[in-house]
């Protein structure tokens, strides 16, 4: 079936560094993979919606230059935290589609971000 | 807007025994419902979903869910639980703008004693 891998899974920096966390579809072409940010026990809060060779669309409060994200082909995104601050700490979940109609779609496993 | 609740943060049922996860959804036109599993260290594992037809759905590991519109409920059953079902479950609906692009549920943490 299809897989989406994550990496890192989890990461510790300092604070004002950057993090990049990866986002592959291991045996599918993404055209559109979601990036989502989960605080502790509680849900997941879509952040941003990313397709490949274009701008990403980013969900209302989220800042798109504190969040960059690439989706140069379509088997790779990437999530990059600018100038990480002790509140970004949190779980970061990407999830894959393979077209943009009513499919299924396909989760990593997610990657940790703690911020020192 | 698009929500989705799940009144139940937490819950605990003993092995065996049957169990009812509550979801309700706002949605202006037909929704697409889903239903997530999180267990640690692994990605979000699709349980079942609604598009369509049947409101009875019946999906992975023995689960469940029945879509009422008149309640705007999509509640997800098993009848007998297991050890292994003991993890994090989500309720999704898919938005506008795409089926993909799903709202989540706060979550019902699933306990299983014994």
């Amino acid at each position: 079936g299809a897989v989406v891998s994550q990496h890192p899974s989890w990461v510790i920096c300092k604070s004002g560094t950057s993090v990049k966390i990866e986002c592959r579809s291991l045996d599918f072409q993404a055209t559109t993979m979601f990036w989502y940010r989960q605080f502790p026990k509680q849900s997941l809060m879509l952040m941003a919606t990313s397709n490949e060779g274009s701008k990403a669309t980013y969900e209302q409060g989220v800042e798109k230059d504190k969040f960059l994200i690439n989706h140069a082909s379509l088997t790779l995104s990437t999530l990059t935290v600018t100038s990480a601050h002790p509140e970004d700490s949190s779980f970061y979940i990407c999830s894959a589609s393979q077209d943009s109609g009513a499919n299924v779609l396909t989760f990593g496993a997610g990657s940790r971000l703690t911020v020192l | 807007a698009q929500s989705v609740t799940q009144p139940d943060i937490h819950i605990t049922v003993s092995e065996g025994a049957s169990l009812e996860l509550r979801c309700n959804y706002s949605y202006g036109a037909t929704p697409y419902l889903f239903w997530y599993v999180q267990s640690p260290g692994q990605g979000l594992q699709l349980l079942l979903k609604y598009f369509s037809g049947d409101t009875l759905v019946q999906g992975i590991k023995g689960f469940e869910a029945e879509f009422k519109r008149s309640q705007s409920s999509f509640n997800l059953r098993k009848p007998s639980v297991h050890w292994s079902d003991a993890a994090e479950y989500f309720c999704a609906v898919g938005a506008a703008g795409g089926y993909n692009k799903l709202i989540f549920g706060a979550g019902t943490r699933l306990a299983v004693h014994p």
